[in-house]
């Protein structure tokens, strides 16, 4: 069946930058998406990218997409402690999540 | 209250209980669905609910019975659970046609 899938942990100093690194299967989807998950609450939708962008940037967040590869990465520049979560890659033709990467960041 | 609420936040229950997940949407949205998340394991699409309809049931026992009243609230019926049901239990909501769910903080279940 389709899936996604990530790393589960990633540990970074404050100030340095963060890739979340995610592959999946399904090379039909529209959309792929990253959420955050912060302790005790639910995932919100951090950004998105459109299939037919290679590269998608807001702010702190750069998204790279490589359709040949199918791979998604998140790029967190100058990662702040408040940026610690479990980030999640989806794919939402299908509805399907990754496991979810641990982000932790130290001063 | 904003957003998408969930409530109880935590659960605790024996395995001849039987207990309801309760979510609420304020987003004025139509879809709704409940998703199940356990430790180092991808997020589970569980039951999908487009305009009140069950359009997607992902091999979910029967222990598990979603209700939706109307297109603002959903509700997971659960009894007679196991231990390995012991996980958060996510709701989110969307429009129909949007790709952009937005989830409630969810309900921490134990199974005891």
């Amino acid at each position: 069946g389709e899936d996604v899938e990530q790393s589960l942990f990633l540990s970074v100093r404050e100030g340095d930058s963060s890739v979340i690194n995610c592959t999946y299967t399904d090379s039909s989807s529209t959309y792929l998406y990253w959420y955050k998950q912060e302790p005790g609450a639910g995932l919100q939708l951090l950004t998105y990218i459109f299939s037919n962008m290679d590269m998608k940037q807001d702010q702190r967040l750069t998204v790279l997409l490589n359709k040949k590869d199918k791979h998604l990465s998140l790029r967190i520049t100058d990662t702040q402690t408040g940026d610690s979560a479990i980030y999640f890659c989806a794919e939402t033709d299908k509805l399907i999540f990754g496991t979810g990467t641990r982000l932790q960041v130290f001063p | 209250e904003t957003g998408v609420t969930q409530t109880p936040r935590h659960l605790v229950m024996g395995m001849t209980n039987k207990k309801s997940l309760k979510c609420e949407q304020h987003l004025g949205h139509n879809a709704m669905y409940w998703y199940k998340q356990s430790a180092k394991k991808p997020l589970e699409l569980m039951f999908v609910y487009s305009l009140e309809e069950r359009v997607e049931n992902n091999s979910v026992p029967s222990r598990f019975s979603p209700e939706c009243p109307n297109s603002s609230h959903l509700f997971l019926h659960l009894h007679t659970l196991q231990p390995e049901d012991s996980a958060l239990y996510l709701c989110a909501s969307s429009q129909v046609g949007s790709y952009e769910q937005y989830f409630g903080p969810g309900t921490r279940l134990t199974v005891t």
